[in-house]
């Protein structure tokens, strides 16, 4: 089945420094979704992308589609304590009825004022 | 702004019995689902709901799952006979035409 890699595992800054994670996947996505989860919440989307290459911001939040279609990346600017939550990717190949969404382990950031 | 709603948000219920789990998805969605998170671990896809029926259904979506759209509004998940390993966050999302899902804050649900 479909397999998605996210890294790091978790991550532990401090404010005010720059965060980058990443996803890969084992087959290609036209659809790739970033999100945060805060302690029992649901996850929060904070940005989609659908096209190879793309590149979006929200935000102190950047994240680009990658150009293989097999990764992506989100990075954060000058985090701040409220970045705190675990971030996770999440991916489809939109098909036919196909709208599964595949699902990283997550990035748990934790930041030190 | 619009959002998912979920309820209960916890529910607890002995091993055997039957839980209908809540939703309101936002209103001009389209695309309905159900996934679950059991405490520390991933999201995992359960079902997707579209044009008032299943579009799509995980291995984890057996015969004790059913789903239900019954009035234009709510979108409810049933587990007919629970066990024990059921016991996860339940979280409802629904898609709009971009296809980007929402969540609902989720619905706890214990197996005792």
């Amino acid at each position: 089945g479909q397999q998605l890699n996210q890294s790091p595992q978790s991550m532990f800054i401090q404010e005010g420094e720059d965060v980058s994670m990443n996803c890969t996947s084992s087959s290609i996505f036209n659809t790739w979704l970033w999100y945060k989860q805060d302690p029992g919440e649901g996850p929060v989307l904070l940005i989609a992308l659908y096209k190879a290459g793309e590149l979006t911001s929200n935000g102190r939040l950047t994240a680009q589609f990658g150009i293989t279609r097999k990764d992506s990346f989100l990075n954060i600017s000058a985090s701040i304590p409220s970045d705190v939550g675990i971030y996770f990717c999440a991916g489809r190949w939109n098909a036919g009825n196909n709208r599964k969404l595949i699902w990283g382990l997550g990035t748990s950031l934790a930041v030190n004022p | 702004e619009p959002e998912v709603t979920q309820t209960p948000s916890h529910q607890v219920t002995q091993m055997g019995q039957e839980v209908i789990l809540r939703c309101v998805p936002i209103s001009n969605h389209l695309y309905f689902y159900w996934y679950r998170q059991i405490l520390g671990q991933k999201v995992e896809f359960l079902v997707s709901f579209y044009n008032n029926e299943i579009s799509e259904k995980s291995e984890i979506f057996d015969d004790q799952f059913s789903v239900e759209r019954p009035d234009g509004s709510n979108f409810t998940l049933k587990i007919r006979s629970t066990k024990l390993e059921d016991s996860a966050m339940y979280f409802c999302a629904s898609g709009d035409s971009n296809e980007k899902l929402f969540f609902g804050s989720g619905t706890q649900l214990s197996v005792l």
